[in-house]
């Protein structure tokens, strides 16, 4: 069963900084390009960033570049956000989703994780 | 990278017919076969209804059904039922391996 658990959310100051991971499991990590996706509350769903297969290609919204990094491990099965420089806007629900080969959609989300900016 | 254009609201009665646009621009729902479409309930992570603009993933019901017109793509649901109330989402690829969602509609079943 193909399962995506992202964890690292939680509260931060504006201006700082963290690290999410989403682990994965239930199918070949290193196979598949893996997205972050964003959800304010109340508000829609926003693409945050993209990585290909071995980490060499990645790709950002316009909101994020210069501030977020995304990147993997795939002997750890893990994907990973990097967030710095967070400002409240940044403030959101984070899936991690999984983009099937060849394809160009979300076929399996994780369940999300919160991310607050307040002071 | 702006957001493709959805209707805030749709509303049908148990048994209709409702279609959700979706529209964009040149550069991404116009430019690429790729719009897909995605289910999400209240506090639950969304789910891939339609992908490649009107190809549906195993265990979709085949009342949901996607076309692309222009810049424009759309979700029909047929045979409303009291399950299919959610939010809906469209997203296009918009080439340079950029993604843009739509703005989200609500679905009431009346």
């Amino acid at each position: 069963e193909v399962q995506l658990v992202e964890s690292g959310g939680g509260l931060v100051q504006p201006g700082g900084s963290l690290r999410l991971s989403c682990a994965a499991s239930g199918f070949t990590f290193s196979s598949y390009w893996m997205h972050w996706v964003r959800q304010a509350p109340g508000k829609g769903l926003v693409w945050v960033s993209r990585i290909n297969l071995d980490g060499s290609s990645t790709s950002y919204a316009d909101s994020v570049k210069g501030r977020f990094t995304i990147s993997r491990d795939n002997a750890k099965n893990t994907l990973y956000l990097q967030m710095n420089s967070l400002r409240a806007e940044d403030t959101a629900v984070y899936y991690c989703a999984r983009v099937p080969v060849g394809g160009y959609h979300f076929d399996y989300w994780g369940q999300g994780t919160l991310v607050t900016v307040s002071s | 990278q702006s957001a493709l254009t959805q209707p805030a609201s749709v509303s049908g009665s148990p048994g209709q017919s409702i279609t959700i646009s979706c529209t964009g621009t040149s550069s991404d729902v116009g430019n690429y076969n790729l719009v897909s479409w995605y289910q999400q309930h209240p506090d639950k992570a969304p789910k891939l209804m339609i992908y490649e603009g009107s190809k549906r993933p195993s265990g979709v019901s085949n009342r949901f059904s996607g076309s692309k017109s222009g810049n424009t793509a759309s979700l029909t649901i047929s045979g409303l039922q009291a399950e299919d109330e959610a939010d809906y989402y469209c997203c296009s690829y918009a080439g340079s391996g950029l993604y843009v969602f739509g703005t989200g509609t609500k679905v009431t079943v009346l």
